[in-house]
This record gives C-alpha cells, structure tokens and sequence, in this order.
C-alpha cells in the first residue's frame, strides 16, 4: 500500500470548518482513501472513504485532487468533540482482508 | 446495535506471564484484526481473520503472539512469556462488507 504524509498537528476553533490534508504522490488507480480518526483514550473511529469522486457523509467531507495524488478531510464545523488524532491511509483494491497501515496521523486540537 | 468488546479493558502483567486478551466482534461481521499501538504512535497491524481461517499473521512480532478465532465469532489474541517491550495498546477491528473496520476500545497490556 502506498505512503500517505500528513502535518504532525493542527489548531482550529469551535464552531469554524477544519481542512486535514494528506498527500499521496505514489497512489495508483487501484487505491481507496480512507480516514479515520482516533479521539483520546478510544480505538480508532472510521469516517469516511473515497475513491476518485469527492464524497459526503454526516460527519465529514472527502474532497480528492483531479491528479489522485493529494486529498483533503472537511469538517464542517468543528467542535471540541472533534478533538482527535485523524489518519489518512491507503488501501489497495487488491488487499482482499482491508487491513490498515496507519501512519502518524494529524493532532487536531479545537480551541473554545 | 453493539459494537466490538473487548476484555479486560486493563491488564498487568509481571514479565514472564503469559496473558490472553479476548474480542467479541460485532454480530456477522466476517473479518476480524487485531493491531498493537505504542505510546504516542498508530496503530500497527498484527493479524486477520476471515470466519475461523487466520489469513495473514505477518504482523505479529514473534512466535511468542499466537491468535486464534475458532468458531468464527470471538477471539483471542495470546501472548505467551510476555516482555516489557509488550506494553501496548491492543486493539481488535471487526469489518464490514464496505470495508469500513469498527474498533474496539482496546486492551492496554502493562509489563511490569
């Protein structure tokens, strides 16, 4: 499965949308996007996953570059609950079992 | 519905014991893993199950992990004369048909 790079951490305020972005340059047409996120103390939650068109959930946004090669996770509108380390990982069409490589992630923290 | 179990939530262990953690995945998922996270890092793959056949154990850091899910529901993860570099987080992930993985809250394994 390809390497995904993500920033170490990032701030945003209550009530305000939040952008993680994660860029994939070695992603071939055959890998899923998928993100998860993991809040303190918990196991990892999904969130959302896409393959070439952007994709909508009722917890996030998935909006991913013409060229594949970058993706961006959109939260409306964060709240302190959004708190969390959020990962983006790859998984390839041809990993029958869907096991996750997780990298280091994004700290997100939301200021009140 | 419920979701993964995981037990004990807490365990101590003295180095030299061996200890089994057990998961109870969510009610006909298929595909279960397990995953050991460290301190401070992501999560990192170790083994998975599809019904009772163990279908990939590259993950697993020494013959000292043994996994076992024999009637294709519950399972066990067993490790045998624990160390200190054991100390982790263990987490077990039940999938769905979407390839979407739900995590339990994970057992946190201290070697004292």
């Amino acid at each position: 499965d390809a390497k995904t790079t993500q920033p170490n951490s990032m701030e945003s305020n209550e009530e305000e949308p939040v952008h993680l972005p994660c860029n994939h340059s070695t992603i071939s047409g055959t890998d899923y996007i998928h993100w998860y996120r993991q809040l303190p103390s918990q196991g990892p939650e999904y969130v959302i996953h896409g393959l070439t068109s952007n994709v909508n959930n009722r917890m996030a946004s998935l909006a991913i570059a013409e060229d594949r090669k970058s993706s961006t996770l959109i939260l409306h509108r964060a709240t302190l609950r959004d708190a969390a380390v959020y990962y983006c990982i790859l998984r390839s069409l041809y990993n029958q079992g869907g096991k996750l490589i997780f990298g280091q992630g994004t700290e997100l923290s939301v200021k009140p | 519905g419920a979701g993964v179990s995981q037990s004990p939530r807490y365990k101590v262990a003295k180095r030299g014991q061996d200890v089994a953690l057990r998961c109870d995945p969510i009610s006909g998922h298929v595909s279960l893993f397990w995953y050991q996270q460290a301190l401070g890092q992501g999560p990192e793959f170790l083994t998975y199950f599809q019904n009772e056949a163990q279908l990939d154990k590259s993950g697993l850091p020494s013959d000292r992990f043994f996994a076992e899910r024999p009637e294709g529901s519950v399972s066990t993860l067993k490790i045998q004369r624990t160390q200190q570099e054991d100390s982790a987080v263990y987490l077990c992930a039940s999938r769905s048909r979407s390839y979407e993985q739900y995590f339990g809250p994970g057992t946190r394994l201290t070697v004292t």
